[in-house]
């Protein structure tokens, strides 16, 4: 049990688009999911908690409105990149919190921007 | 303010060696959990286990055993007869218990086994 997943695993984009990235719980509910940046050789960074029906809260330094973020439901958060740039190019994972206060991962996406 | 030491960077032991990643935390928080994930190459973070403050018994399961010292505020991970597929970036983390309790991650351990 406790499965996350995400979509895509991988993408790559031109500068000036704009990505969505799924993260779904596969076999529960989740209020709370959080999305995450990852730097090569580095710890997790949190970007935002996300909770269903209500605005994410970010954390201090992260764009709202470059790194949108839905949760419209119990088993699915959305990250949208909006407008994005080479420096926004990163590893994001996404997870999501169960009654039991753990949090299970899904796989990533690695997101490059040309 | 929470904080997670994972004072090892890189580890690199030879198939079948034992070998222990440290953990230390802080936490003003009464009431906390404590986490093990492991990140293999592929990228994705898996849970090995979840600690409550209340419950300082050590744990095994398997090859794998933690030993949890809350006098010394520290979540240790042993593995035994280590194995190449243990190669992978482990985290220690650290949280509290509220409702929108948010994860403190150590820096990683890198463990390289070597056949």
């Amino acid at each position: 049990g406790a499965v996350v997943s995400q979509h895509p695993s991988w993408v790559i984009c031109k500068s000036g688009t704009s990505v969505k990235i799924e993260c779904r719980s596969l076999d529960f509910q989740a209020t709370t999911m959080f999305w995450y940046r990852q730097f090569p050789k580095q710890s997790l960074m949190l970007m935002a908690t996300s909770n269903e029906g209500s605005k994410a809260t970010y954390e201090q330094g992260v764009e709202k409105d470059k790194f949108l973020i839905n949760h419209a439901s119990l088993t699915l958060s959305t990250l949208t990149v909006t407008s994005a740039h080479p420096e926004d190019s990163s590893f994001y994972i996404c997870s999501a919190k169960t009654h039991a206060d753990t949090q299970y991962f899904g796989p990533g996406t690695r997101l490059t921007v040309l | 303010a929470q904080k997670v030491t994972q004072a090892q960077t890189e580890i690199s032991v030879v198939e079948k060696e034992d070998v222990t990643l440290d953990c230390v935390y802080e936490t003003r928080d009464t009431t906390y959990y404590l986490f093990w994930y492991k990140q293999p190459p592929s990228g994705e973070l898996v849970f090995l286990i979840r600690r409550n403050s209340f419950d300082e018994q050590n744990e095994i399961s398997g090859r794998y055993s933690w030993n949890f010292q809350k006098s010394t505020s520290s979540f240790n991970f042993t593995i035994t007869a280590s194995q190449v597929v243990d190669s992978a970036v482990y985290f220690c983390a650290l949280s509290d218990t509220g409702a929108n309790s948010k994860l403190t991650f150590g820096k990683g351990i890198t463990l390289s086994v070597r056949p």
